[in-house]
């Protein structure tokens, strides 16, 4: 079974540009997650759709980021524009149901953002 | 507010064993779970407690006790693989997952 894919894997860009990053989660997951990930801190999570809908995205800074998933099945997180304080990775995940029980999230290699 | 406690850095010797602890506050509590991260990976599944116990998974064990707000993960026979982040998130009310900072395990041989 394929894992989540992201693309791409490292992206360098200076403050006020604008970034797309991609996620495709495992087949059949109806859920997915985008997370922040600083250096030496756990994922934030950014925002999670169950299936083409949001079901959360109240840590999302809606003024630069946004984030769509139009068919239901792969994602893109976009900024624009960029902070110096975006550098981090940015995580995908995906679940088979939407966070009950034993909902394991399956995470994606991650894109490390780079600010200059 | 909602937190998770986890030592910052631990250090263990090959062939060891070690104890992960990670005591936790949230609103609500739906299960808790541990991931492993190896450096500029993704984090990997390791084990889910939703009930007061020991769950072992091989080499792997992890303890719940809810009363405590406290878990922990062990690890036995330790390997220079097992160097990694080790994540401790709660799930809350909300089903949302609350993420610990994570342990960083260096492992001596």
């Amino acid at each position: 079974e394929a894992g989540v894919a992201q693309s791409p894997r490292y992206k360098i860009i200076e403050k006020r540009q604008s970034v797309a990053f991609w996620c495709n989660p495992i087949s059949g997951h109806a859920t997915l997650y985008w997370y922040q990930q600083i250096l030496g801190q756990g994922p934030k999570l950014l925002i999670q759709f169950q299936n083409n809908g949001v079901v959360d995205d109240s840590q999302l800074p809606k003024d630069r980021f946004s984030a769509e998933r139009l068919k239901g099945v792969d994602s893109t997180l976009k900024i624009q524009p960029a902070k110096l304080e975006d550098s981090a990775v940015y995580l995908c995940a995906s679940s088979l149901y939407s966070g009950h029980g034993t909902d394991t999230q399956y995470f994606g290699p991650g894109t490390r953002l780079t600010v200059l | 507010g909602q937190n998770i406690d986890q030592p910052t850095e631990m250090t263990a010797t090959e062939g060891a064993i070690v104890q992960i602890n990670c005591t936790y506050q949230t609103s609500g509590f739906n299960g808790l779970f541990w991931y492993q991260q190896h450096a500029g990976e993704a984090p990997t599944f390791l084990s889910y407690n939703v009930l007061d116990g020991l769950e072992e998974k091989g080499r792997f064990s992890s303890f719940l006790s809810r009363s405590k707000g406290y878990s922990y993960l062990l690890l036995k026979e330790l390997q220079m693989k097992d160097s990694a982040s080790y994540l401790c998130a709660v799930m809350d009310s909300n089903y949302q997952l609350i993420w610990g900072a994570g342990t960083k395990l260096i492992i001596k041989p």
